[in-house]
């Protein structure tokens, strides 16, 4: 089946060190990804997104993430992580219409 | 601009009684979309309208299911008769228009609890 992987279920990391997030996808053709962040009580809002272009797509509070086609990846990244930045994050793809497929989320910890 | 609002934010009900979230989209945007939060099934899409009409509602659970647009600033999400198993988090979003370009923009949502 169609899906969208996310490899860990949960990050437990200090504050400074580096952040990566594994998402990857198996809709075949063109897709566009998205990276959804979820802080504690509060609603979904969009970190950055794909359609085309550079692959390397930087989006807000210092995030930036990576399309691989070639791998159907599309991994979120951060170079240094603050308390703040606790919370679920969301890969999503749509894979050529409209409707967002979200992986399963990746609860990130960060201990200050 | 306020954003996608939703209504109730919090809904507490017993088992079989009818239970009604709301939702109003950003001003102008065509497209609007009503989504579940569950630990065991993560984000689903329930129903997608386009221009007040509904396009996609293959993601409705079943009958007790059903949603609404009557006009382009409102939409409704009923559950009747409620079941302990439609505990979850309600999310409506909407986008400027149909189509994988255009952003989804999510509301604050309507954590629902039926005991």
């Amino acid at each position: 089946a169609q899906s969208v992987s996310q490899h860990n279920h949960h990050v437990i990391l200090s504050e400074a060190a580096s952040l990566e997030l594994g998402c990857n996808y198996s809709y075949g053709g063109t897709v566009n990804l998205f990276w959804y962040v979820q802080y504690p009580g509060q609603h979904l809002q969009l970190l950055l997104k794909y359609f085309s272009g550079d692959p390397l797509v930087k989006g807000i509070k210092g995030f930036e993430a990576e399309f691989i086609k070639s791998k159907f990846s599309f991994n979120l990244r951060k170079p240094s992580v603050q308390w703040s930045d606790t919370a679920e994050y969301f890969c999503a793809v749509i894979p050529g219409d409209y409707k967002l497929s979200f992986g399963a989320g990746t609860t990130v910890t960060v201990r200050a | 601009d306020a954003g996608v609002i939703q209504s109730p934010r919090h809904e507490v009900t017993e088992m079989g009684q009818e239970v009604t979230l709301r939702c109003k989209p950003i001003s102008g945007h065509n497209s609007l979309f009503w989504y579940r939060q569950t630990m065991m099934r993560g984000l689903e899409l329930l129903i997608y309208f386009n221009n007040n009409v509904p396009i996609d509602d293959s993601g409705m659970p079943e009958d007790r299911f059903s949603a609404k647009m009557p006009n382009a600033s409102f939409s409704t999400l009923k559950i009747q008769p409620s079941e302990p198993r439609d505990s979850a988090v309600y999310f409506c979003a909407s986008s400027l228009e149909a189509g994988a370009s255009y952003e989804q923009y999510f509301g604050p949502g309507t954590r629902l609890t039926v005991t």
